[in-house]
């Protein structure tokens, strides 16, 4: 299995609609990640929590809000989705100096 | 404010070729350096993991080193096979919450 999961793995919504990925992981990590990829960019770091209390934001926060429901659950909600919303998701973990990545959520807003 | 850059964006090369790819990075202060292998629909597999401190790294056919007082690593990928097609990011840490990626570089090997 894999260790740090995201669902769903696509996504196609309409503009103003709300949508929420989930990250699950099961390496026991307290740190966690959520990035969004555009074509052509790096990741973007959106949000980060370093354990079940400890919530803050990236460099490209707005828009987004996370929920860290547990250690190994950490969602990424978007309120009112937006075309350039459109981008390839990835949550990580992280333990020392390594990250762990989830497999990505390919979002998609009409 | 950090900046990470990786060229070329592509790349394609012949089966059995070695290869360099190239990332820098505009501050120097850094704790370490990671290259990950992106393949199409899924994550990041981190590959290297330099430490300030060290020159380079290595594992199996790749060779990663480290010039910090140019801004400068490269990836060595030897002998190149098409199960070696993927896109190819570097990423610096300087000790703050994140990481910070390059671009990419996006390799093709051809048979």
């Amino acid at each position: 299995d894999a260790d740090v999961t995201q669902t769903p793995r696509n996504r196609i919504t309409k503009t103003g609609k709300r949508i929420m990925l989930e990250c699950s992981q099961t390496k026991g990590h307290d740190r966690m990640y959520w990035y969004r990829q555009d074509p052509g960019l790096g990741l973007q770091l959106i949000y980060y929590s370093f354990d079940v209390k400890d919530i803050n934001k990236g460099e490209i926060s707005d828009g987004y809000s996370v929920s860290r429901q547990a250690q190994a659950k950490f969602s990424l909600s978007l309120e009112s989705a937006i075309p350039n919303q459109t981008a390839l998701y990835f949550c990580a973990t992280r333990l020392g100096d390594t990250q762990y990545f989830g497999p990505g959520t390919r979002l998609t807003v009409l | 404010k950090q900046e990470v850059t990786q060229i070329p964006a592509a790349l394609s090369v012949p089966e059995g070729e070695n290869l360099v790819l190239n990332c820098s990075f505009t501050d120097s202060a850094i704790y370490n350096l990671q290259w990950f292998r992106q393949d199409p629909g899924k994550g990041l597999t981190s590959l290297l993991l330099i430490q300030s401190s060290q020159r380079e790294q290595t594992s199996g056919r790749l060779n990663a080193s480290l010039d910090k007082s140019s801004g400068r690593s490269t990836l060595y990928i030897a002998a190149s096979q098409p199960g070696d097609s993927a896109t190819y990011l570097c990423a610096v840490f300087s000790g703050t919450y994140k990481y910070i990626f390059g671009t990419g570089t996006r390799l093709k090997v051809l048979a």
